[in-house]
């Protein structure tokens, strides 16, 4: 299945820069979309979402951004700090039932 | 802040024999999933349930599941004769709208 996309396996940023991490989709009925961020040996924890009405969603350090016309979502994060190293796991559902996960990207935020 | 919870944290069971996987979603929520990550693959959705149904149920989810909520409180996922390929991660989830919450799971072991 892979209507969703994460093509960056891992991703490594300085303490205080900005990350970017990237969601890539194919089903064109995907209306919902969603950040979790997962520790190890923990569930996903849910972090920002965005409707397919907006094109940006913003949250304290977090803001998602949506092109639709690219079928493309980015998540933000700035500052970045060590807290934030984790998997992030973007998702998409389509009438808000079944959630669909990409891979994960794995952050490191360097100190 | 409210949770979803799941027991037992780590169950180890013998092929062909049958485990109930439990969870307590967040109390006001109406709709409750079961997700399954298999180690290096992605977090996949095995059925979703709600008002006291199952509304959308996965290819995974064959006549060897089942899910019930027996109570007011309790939301169960049963395999009735595990096989080697069930073992994994299982993720029980809740929301009251479109962003679903995780609990921390129950690694499952087939031996």
């Amino acid at each position: 299945d892979q209507q969703v996309k994460q093509n960056s396996p891992s991703l490594s940023v300085q303490e205080g820069r900005i990350s970017i991490l990237n969601c890539d989709y194919t089903n064109s009925m995907f209306d919902y979309f969603l950040w979790y961020k997962k520790y190890p040996a923990e569930g996903p924890t849910f972090l920002i979402s965005i409707s397919s009405i907006k094109d940006k969603n913003e949250d304290g350090r977090f803001t998602v951004f949506l092109n639709k016309s690219a079928k493309h979502l980015s998540l933000h994060i700035v500052p970045s700090q060590p807290g934030d190293s984790a998997v992030y796991f973007c998702a998409a559902s389509a009438g808000g039932n079944k959630l669909v996960f990409g891979a994960g990207t794995i952050l490191r935020v360097k100190s | 802040e409210p949770e979803v919870t799941q027991t037992p944290s780590h169950q180890v069971t013998q092929m062909g024999q049958e485990v109930i996987l439990r969870c307590v979603p967040i109390s006001n929520h109406l709709y409750f999933y079961w997700y399954r990550q298999i180690l290096g693959q992605k977090v996949e959705f095995l059925v979703s349930f709600y008002n006291n149904e199952i509304s959308e149920k996965s290819e995974i989810f064959d006549d060897q599941f089942s899910v019930e909520r027996p109570d007011g409180s309790n939301f169960t996922l049963k395999i009735r004769s595990t096989k080697l390929e069930d073992s994994a991660m299982y993720f029980c989830a809740s929301s009251q709208a479109d962003e679903q919450y995780f609990g921390p799971g129950t690694r499952l072991t087939v031996t």
